[in-house]
């Protein structure tokens, strides 16, 4: 597995304001994903962070609002930009781990409440 | 249709009891299914990885049915500590998952 770390863990924003995530994980990997998890809900997925290029986003999210970096194969980063409370969620990285069965595995989340 | 659908439950079960959950998918093309477990406010952890041929690791087993597009999942001798929402997922051909609404279990003493 891989030790993955997310801040903040949680915070409390303001309308109109944006709040950047940051995930670190202990080890180079290839994939890394951005899910939202909304109250009740499972997890969507938001976008592929792409090593040194775009993300690829899925339908229904957008660069302008999610916008997200990869510098390198440990960390990765994404903004949540000018947030209303429907934003508010748990927002997770997740890093694909390949290997003889190959696996998913999460950062411990940011819970957003936007008010 | 979503893609992975599951029995939100909840499942109330006494202590000892053996449980079930099923969950269907719809993307034939799916190669590989797992389920999750998530407790209240944490994020989800691998609880097993679900192979055609079956999958048993202590008191839960996972199973895949291909022919009719489900997977499932077994836990024996239920305890309280097994008490949280079950998702189930299936990859997407990107290594990324689709995950299921998940099933809650409460066991019960």
């Amino acid at each position: 597995s891989a030790v993955i770390s997310q801040k903040p863990s949680r915070d409390i924003c303001q309308r109109g304001t944006s709040l950047t995530i940051q995930c670190q994980v202990d080890s180079q990997v290839t994939m890394m994903f951005w899910y939202r998890q909304q109250p009740g809900q499972s997890l969507t997925l938001i976008a592929t962070a792409n090593q040194g290029s775009e993300a690829t986003y899925e339908s229904g999210f957008v660069i302008d609002k999610f916008p997200i970096s990869r510098p390198n194969l440990t960390f990765s980063t994404l903004t949540v930009s000018n947030m209303s409370p429907e934003d508010s969620s748990i927002y997770l990285c997740s890093v694909f781990i390949q290997g003889l069965r190959e696996k998913l595995f999460f950062g411990s989340g940011t819970q957003l409440s936007v008010l | 249709r979503k893609e992975v659908e599951q029995d939100p439950g909840p499942f109330n079960v006494p202590e000892g009891a053996t449980v079930a959950f099923n969950c269907t998918y719809s993307n034939s093309a799916s190669q590989s299914f797992f389920w999750y477990r998530q407790d209240c406010r944490k994020e989800p952890k691998l609880l097993m990885s679900v192979y055609s041929s079956g999958n048993e690791d202590g008191r839960f087993t996972a199973q895949l049915n291909r022919a009719s597009q489900y997977i499932s999942l077994l836990i024996r001798d239920s305890k309280l500590s097994d008490s949280a929402t079950y998702l189930c997922a299936g990859d997407t051909g990107r290594r990324a998952l689709t995950f299921g609404s998940g099933t809650r279990l409460q066991v019960q003493p």
